[in-house]
């Protein structure tokens, strides 16, 4: 299978705790993103990467929010100080540039619950 | 700003009842129009995407639909199977994101 994988698939912390989650996209797409979803919710946009550069931010994105795309592969986010809040379901999608390639492919998601 | 709306919020059918869900957006430029079937405690999986209006595409059971205002995911026969939340996106001007409705979750008993 050459989906988007995620990993951790779950991840348990404790209040204060800092976490990181990793996404390996579909290989040869050169555009990834980070979306959040809580319950009941849709996806919320959290940040963009064209190859390694991250090109937009939403505001949801605090300062405890880090994300990177080294070498424009994998990439990482990182939440540092951990809230109760923060516990969502972190997704990651991938995308081919070109015209006609507009559509976003979702991996499984990290579950990340804050105690 | 983008913005999608979704109804209804939940729908129960009898295996077989025929039904459409709807997905009213307001966007500066379509870019493109998403539906996505997602599954409890998994990401979205995609099923289609529409550019323009009057624009169709069918896969199985389910058949979506484009105007300049909304979208509609015909469901025709459904199975038990086809229970899930559906979630539509719509992606706008010059925005990299999608940006997403609250989904409708489907019921289908046999």
């Amino acid at each position: 299978d050459t989906g988007v994988s995620q990993d951790p698939r779950h991840k348990i912390t404790k209040r204060g705790q800092n976490v990181t989650f990793r996404c390996d996209p579909i290989s040869e797409h050169n555009r990834l993103y980070w979306y959040r979803q809580t319950l009941g919710q849709g996806p919320e946009f959290l940040t963009y990467f064209q190859n390694e550069a991250q090109l937009e931010k939403s505001r949801l994105l605090s300062d405890r929010f880090s994300a990177e795309r080294p070498k424009g592969s994998f990439s990482t986010l990182e939440i540092q100080r951990t809230e109760q809040g923060d516990s969502a379901m972190y997704l990651c999608a991938s995308r081919a540039s070109g015209a006609d390639t507009d559509t976003q492919y979702f991996g499984p998601g990290t579950r990340l619950t804050v105690l | 700003e983008d913005q999608v709306t979704q109804s209804p919020e939940a729908l129960r059918l009898q295996e077989g009842e025929s039904s459409s869900l709807n997905c009213s957006y307001t966007v500066s430029g379509l870019r493109g129009l998403f539906w996505y079937r997602q599954d409890p405690g998994k990401g979205p999986e995609f099923l289609f995407t529409l550019y323009s209006a009057g624009e169709e595409k069918e896969k199985e059971r389910l058949k979506a639909t484009l105007t300049k205002k909304e979208s509609f995911l015909h469901i025709t026969a459904p199975k038990p199977e086809d229970s899930a939340t559906y979630l539509c996106a719509v992606r706008g001007g010059s925005n990299y994101k999608l940006t997403f409705g609250k989904g409708t979750l489907l019921t289908v008993n046999p």
